[in-house]
């Protein structure tokens, strides 16, 4: 079974640029998930996808962060413009639970962003 | 406000030395604790679930257990192998929108030879 997929892998920015993520996740997996890792730190949600609708977006700086599932499948993540303090790794996720219940999460190996 | 605070930050082990890492929680109604793993370059791997207090969970070299405040993760007789960041997380019964999980900042574990 592929995993969730994750592209670009590292990506370097200067300040005020834009960029953007794309995920792809396990196939059937109706749940989607970013989580903003950094550095020594524990991950943090930024929006939860539940097949194309939003969850939860609670935490996503909407001035800046976008996110959206097209046909409830892949996600793109984007910024614009980017801080010096986005500087994270931006780790996708799926899982089969549906939302509201609890579920395994499968985590991509990341995207890490570097904002000079 | 929930919340997830793990100890230590680091620890280092030698091999076959057994420990435990903590994992102590506030939340206001526990759903689930999770722990996963993290290798340097990764993304988290899963490990366990518990659900509530004195549910035990094992698995090879790992053991975790749970009460009202904490978790445990038990480590026997580590391993090289064991080396990584060992991630808690919460879901509670507070997030009305979703499942989202909320992460501690985890504990490096590295076990020398």
């Amino acid at each position: 079974e592929a995993g969730v997929a994750q592209s670009p892998r590292y990506k370097i920015i200067e300040k005020r640029q834009s960029v953007a993520f794309w995920c792809n996740p396990i196939s059937g997996h109706a749940t989607l998930y970013w989580y903003q890792q950094i550095l020594g730190q524990g991950p943090k949600l930024l929006i939860q996808f539940q097949n194309n609708g939003v969850v939860d977006d609670s935490q996503l700086p909407k001035d800046r962060f976008s996110a959206e599932r097209l046909k409830g499948v892949d996600s793109t993540l984007k910024i614009q413009p980017a801080k010096l303090e986005d500087s994270a790794v931006y780790l996708c996720a799926s899982s089969s639970g549906a939302s509201g219940t609890t579920g395994e999460l499968f985590f991509g190996e990341g995207s890490r962003l570097t904002v000079l | 406000e929930d919340q997830v605070t793990q100890s230590p930050e680091a620890l280092r082990l030698q091999e076959g030395e057994s420990s435990s890492l903590n994992c102590s929680y506030t939340v206001s109604g526990l759903r689930g604790l999770f722990w996963y793993r993290q290798d340097p370059g990764k993304g988290p791997e899963f490990l366990f679930t518990l659900y509530s207090a004195g549910e035990e969970k094992e698995k090879e070299r790992l053991k975790a257990t749970l009460t009202k405040k904490e978790s445990f993760l038990h480590i026997t007789a580590p391993k090289p192998e064991d080396s990584a960041t060992y991630l808690c997380a919460v879901q509670a019964n507070s997030n009305q929108a979703g499942t989202a999980l909320i992460f501690g900042k985890g504990t490096t574990l590295s076990v020398s030879s």
